[in-house]
């Protein structure tokens, strides 16, 4: 069973960047045939996707975050990250990562999530 | 950028079923999937591919999408559905949420 864990500082100071990974448990990270994504959830909200990554160098982002927000792959440490530029206390979240195979439509693994502050 | 309606909340009394609508421009031209999120939990897949169900999820949940909206169903709804409830979309390689129906079982 594929398991995915977020990891990351849980307080950012604002006009820093966040910076989240998030480790992909499995006999092998197959990140060729699977979307990695970040999604977010402010105390009290809804969700909101952040953006995914496809073989490893094709990214898509919510164009409300697109100037700011970085994803990339490693996939030596069986590992997709998440860097988010300039943040304000509007970026308090949870953040969570999941999956989704190709030529699917949906997230069928989801991380337990991270609660990230940004505060000074 | 694509938009997805949800109630807010809706209530149900214990065995009865809940029916929680979904609403964007032309979704059943689009596949719909739905999670449902408890209090701490990250969410949980109950249905993909409009009607589709996971293994492991009860068969009480049941989905359908036409027209503008798309629906989840619950029947017989039980004490550990109270929930929160999210529709999905793919959208040209974009995600879009709804924003979500807090389920009540009374």
């Amino acid at each position: 069973q594929l398991q995915l864990q977020e990891s990351g500082p849980r307080l950012v100071r604002p006009s820093e960047t966040l910076s989240l990974s998030c480790s992909v448990s499995s006999g092998t990270f197959t990140s060729s045939n699977d979307y990695w994504g970040w999604v977010r959830q402010p105390p009290g909200k809804g969700l909101e996707w952040i953006g995914t990554i496809y073989y490893s160098v094709n990214t898509y982002y919510n164009s409300s975050l697109e100037s700011r927000v970085t994803i990339s792959v490693d996939t030596s440490k069986n590992q997709f990250s998440l860097s988010l530029r300039s943040v304000t206390a509007a970026d308090t979240a949870l953040y969570l990562c999941a999956r989704r195979v190709a030529g699917t439509f949906h997230f069928d693994f989801w991380g337990q999530g991270i609660l990230v502050t940004v505060s000074s | 950028s694509y938009e997805l309606t949800q109630p807010p909340s809706l209530s149900v009394s214990l065995g009865q079923t809940a029916t929680i609508s979904c609403s964007g421009e032309r979704l059943g031209d689009k596949y719909v999937c739905w999670y449902q999120q408890r209090p701490g939990q990250s969410p949980i897949l109950v249905i993909y591919q409009d009607e589709k169900r996971p293994s492991g999820i009860p068969e009480r949940f049941s989905g359908s999408n036409s027209g503008n909206t798309a629906t989840l169903n619950i029947s017989g709804a039980q004490a550990v559905d109270e929930a929160e409830y999210y529709c999905q979309v793919w959208v040209s390689n974009t995600v879009t949420f709804g924003g979500g129906t807090k389920l009540t079982v009374l």
